[in-house]
Order: structure tokens, then sequence, then C-alpha cells
């Protein structure tokens, strides 16, 4: 069966550092995505960074980075420098290859940044 | 660009109402939309696939006669609750399939902001 697993409800970050959500995925395709969303409290989700599964580099956009581990089936976000507006729900999705594009999404890390 | 509008973003309402929910691509042609539902502290749930031209794919246990799809054109599609009560409450959120310039097919899915209903 094709599933995202996200194992931290929830987490406390002290501004300015680094953190990692953690997400591991499930599937046999060869072929699949992997994407990262935020949604802050006012509900829109915001596409973050995407990895495809033959992409040998690591993906960065800014701030954020995905540590894909391929024979571990993880992908974790990495934010570096937290800030107060990171604090949010944040979603790992899987596209398996053949799927008529849907999304096969975990239940979410809920992120709360200190000052 | 691959921005997704959604409208209304917020409807409070009677019971026995019907409730029209509107997802717009405006800056790229759509060919593949999503409805979703989300209840409070969850993921989301994908209600329908709805492709341009053609009848909406459901997901297992989501009524076709409660929840009316229609993708009339490359850029709108919209979500109609029929009859609403009030569990059908709840934080609806559509997305469009991206422009698909990426890599092997895997655009990402865009965003509405999501509609709020609430069913008195």
């Amino acid at each position: 069966a094709q599933k995202i697993t996200q194992t931290q409800p929830g987490m406390f970050v002290q501004e300015k550092e680094a953190v990692t959500l953690d997400c591991t995925y499930d599937t046999s395709d060869q072929s699949y995505g992997l994407f990262w969303y935020k949604q802050p409290s006012s509900g829109e989700m915001i596409f973050l960074i995407y990895q495809g599964s033959y992409d040998e580099q690591n993906a960065t956009e800014g701030r954020y980075s995905l540590n894909f581990q391929k024979a571990r089936k993880s992908a974790n976000l990495v934010i570096s420098a937290s800030q107060l507006g990171d604090s949010a729900m944040y979603f790992c999705a899987m596209r398996p290859m053949d799927s008529n594009y849907q999304l096969i999404w975990g239940a979410g890390t809920k992120l709360i940044i200190k000052p | 660009g691959a921005v997704v509008s959604q409208h209304p973003s917020r409807v409070i309402c009677k019971s026995g109402t019907s409730v029209k929910i509107e997802c717009r691509s405006l800056d790229f042609q759509a060919t593949t939309m999503f409805w979703y539902r989300q209840f409070p502290k969850q993921s989301l749930m994908l209600m329908a696939t709805s492709n341009e031209g053609s009848k909406a794919t459901y997901e297992q246990g989501v009524e076709k006669d409660k929840f009316l799809i229609n993708h009339a054109s490359l850029t709108l599609s919209t979500l109609t609750v029929t009859s609403a009560h009030p569990e059908d409450s709840s934080f609806y959120i559509c997305s469009a399939r991206g422009p698909s310039s990426w890599d092997r097919g895997m655009e990402p899915q865009h965003f509405g902001d999501g509609t709020r209903l609430s069913i008195l």
C-alpha cells in the first residue's frame, strides 16, 4: 500500500534555529514525486518544494531543502534559520507516477516557532 | 504564476440550502482539478478529481448527489453542496494540476485559499 508517514504531530523550535520535519513513504513504484506544502492558520496550502525519485541531488528552495534518502524512503524537510512566520502545519505528499496526478498525504506536523 | 482563486472564502447558511463554491485557475489552464475536504487538525481528504469536459471521479464514500462537481472549462471547476446540513460543515479546498512544463509530469498541485462552510 502507498502511504506517507509523518511521525511528529507537533514541534516547538526556537526562532533562528534549523528544523527538520520527518517524512517517510511507502511505495513499490520506481517513479514518483515527493512534495511539501505549508498550511498557515488561515488555511491556504502553499507549495514549498519538490523532489523527484530519479533526482540525484537534494532539492533546495531558499531556506527549504529536502533531505532525500531513497534507500530509507525518507524525504525530510529542513528549514534553515527558522522565522516566526514559519509557524504552520506542514504536509508531506507523494505522487505515484500512475495516479491521475492525485497526491497521497501525510497527517501533517504542526510547527511552532518560539521567539 | 500558477494562481488558483477560490470563492467564497466563507459561507454561513441555513440547513437545506445549496452552496456553490468556485475554483478558478487565473493564469494557466487546468485540465485536472481536485476537491478536498479538511476536518480540524486533520490532513486533506480527497473528495473528487475533476477533468475538464468529463464527469468527475469521486472517491469512495463521497456522495455524488450531495457534492456536485462541474468542470465546464479549462479554468473553472465548481463544487455544489446540495441541501447542506450541519454535518457538511467543514473546510473545502480546491487545487489545480499545475502547468505541464515540469519534469515527467510531476507538476505540483496549486491550491485555492479554501472555503469555510458553516451550516446552521
